[in-house]
């Protein structure tokens, strides 16, 4: 089944303690982006991936780290969670048009992340 | 600057109603791709529909329809004959060429029976 993984669902931690939100997708989708949302804010792309070793800021990166070393996996690490960190976190993933342009996003189930 | 503005942030319905959600955009770019998504009250976010900015088209699949109009730079959604089932927040999203994906506010739609 097509599907894009993340993990932990939950997870509640503290200020300053590093954290890693792990997305794997089964799809062979070139293109891996992290997304946030917030109420009354929609979704805010944080970082995304066009390919291997290859990432891109998006909307709100600061305070995230992203790494692609496998076309499959796109973690988003919180190097010193801080409460404004606090929301629920979308992974998705997307073939590549011939123009390198973005298909239609498969999402993540999201994760919930309360820092306290 | 990108942008997508959904100015309606809920409506809410009597069942088989029609409702219209209306999404204005903003970009710079000769070249785009708009979206919209639906997220039911399971949290789970469904594709719905993609168009590029050189397809004025407008599209209609079941009681679902989309009217784009580069014109005004909008790309509203329409629900014809909605039901208990539409109820989620609507997100209309943008997407230039380089891959930077916009997401609006979203719209929270209440369909009542």
């Amino acid at each position: 089944e097509a599907q894009v993984t993340q993990n932990p669902r939950y997870l509640i931690t503290v200020t300053g303690k590093k954290l890693t939100v792990t997305c794997s997708q089964n799809m062979n989708h070139e293109y891996m982006s992290w997304y946030r949302q917030d109420p009354g804010l929609g979704l805010r792309q944080i970082y995304y991936s066009m390919n291997v070793e290859v990432t891109d800021k998006g909307d709100v990166p600061e305070g995230y780290k992203v790494s692609r070393k496998e076309k499959r996996n796109f973690p988003l690490i919180l190097e010193s969670p801080s409460p404004n960190q606090t929301s629920l976190y979308f992974c998705a993933s997307s073939f590549l048009g011939r123009r390198g342009e973005t298909g239609e996003l498969f999402f993540g189930e999201g994760s919930r992340l309360t820092v306290l | 600057a990108q942008k997508v503005t959904q100015a309606q942030t809920e409506i809410s319905v009597v069942e088989k109603e029609d409702v219209t959600l209306d999404c204005v955009y903003e970009t710079r770019d000769t070249t785009y791709y708009l979206f919209w998504y639906k997220q039911p009250p399971s949290g789970e976010l469904v594709f719905l529909i993609r168009r590029n900015s050189f397809d004025e088209q407008n599209e209609i699949s079941g009681r679902y329809s989309w009217n784009f109009q580069k014109s005004t730079s909008s790309f509203n959604f329409t629900i014809t004959a909605s039901q208990v089932v539409d109820s989620a927040v609507y997100f209309c999203a943008l997407s230039p060429n380089n891959n930077d994906m916009r997401f609006g506010a979203g719209t929270r739609l209440t369909v009542k029976p």
